[in-house]
């Protein structure tokens, strides 16, 4: 079985600050994960997506995730926030056990202050 | 341009009646989703459909139906059997497996 953890309902930080969300999954086989961003009354795009070719990812709009199996962590940071950031992200995980069918966590909402 | 379509963005209903909500895709995606999304609960899967006249319920299916008769279509029915259907519903499609789902830009059913 599969689950994931997105720890904080909400981060708030300060334009240029750097940007941190956290993302935890369980999965009893190697994971497929990604990182979704959601801007108010849209859809979801993705911002980047972990397949085992390397363990630090680059996504779209500067953000990147970095796979850490002892920790089974997906971060995602930014080094600069921007206030177009603000938006609730969404960390995702899939795995052959659940038939690739991806699990989402409940999402974090990124607020930027001015 | 490629896509999903969602329709209608809006949706407003008498509580007891059925309403169904329409997702299109251009995309020649075999595998098709519904997802429902509360405030602070995340997405939750509500059925799925991996290939034309198949489909398989996720986890919170109680209340809902599907049909795939089309490739590019997987329309969501809810019923009156649902308890608490006003929720912001999505629509997603991937090619398959571990490939990253593209999403519809959603419908708000309120049901009053």
């Amino acid at each position: 079985a599969q689950s994931v953890t997105q720890l904080g309902s909400h981060v708030s930080v300060s334009e240029g600050a750097l940007v941190l969300l956290r993302c935890n999954y369980s999965s009893s086989v190697p994971p497929y994960l990604f990182w979704y961003v959601q801007y108010p009354n849209q859809g979801l795009q993705l911002l980047l997506k972990y397949t085992s070719a390397a363990t630090l990812v680059k996504g779209i709009n500067g953000f990147e995730a970095e796979f850490k199996k002892s920790e089974t962590s997906f971060h995602l940071t930014k080094p600069s926030a921007h206030m177009s950031d603000a938006a609730e992200y969404f960390c995702a995980v899939s795995d052959y056990g659940g038939s690739y069918i991806p699990t989402f966590g409940r999402g974090t909402s990124l607020i930027v202050h001015p | 341009d490629g896509g999903i379509t969602q329709s209608p963005k809006y949706l407003f209903r008498k509580e007891g009646q059925n309403v169904t909500l329409s997702c299109e895709q251009n995309l020649n995606h075999d595998a098709m989703y519904w997802y429902r999304q509360d405030p602070g609960q995340g997405l939750r899967l509500i059925y799925y459909s991996q290939i034309v006249n198949d489909f398989q319920k996720g986890d919170i299916a109680e209340g809902y139906s599907v049909s795939r008769e089309k490739k590019e279509s997987f329309p969501l029915t809810v019923t009156s059997a649902q308890k608490n259907p006003t929720a912001f519903y999505l629509c997603a499609s991937n090619g398959g497996g571990t490939s990253p789902l593209h999403f519809g830009n959603g419908t708000r059913l309120t049901v009053t």
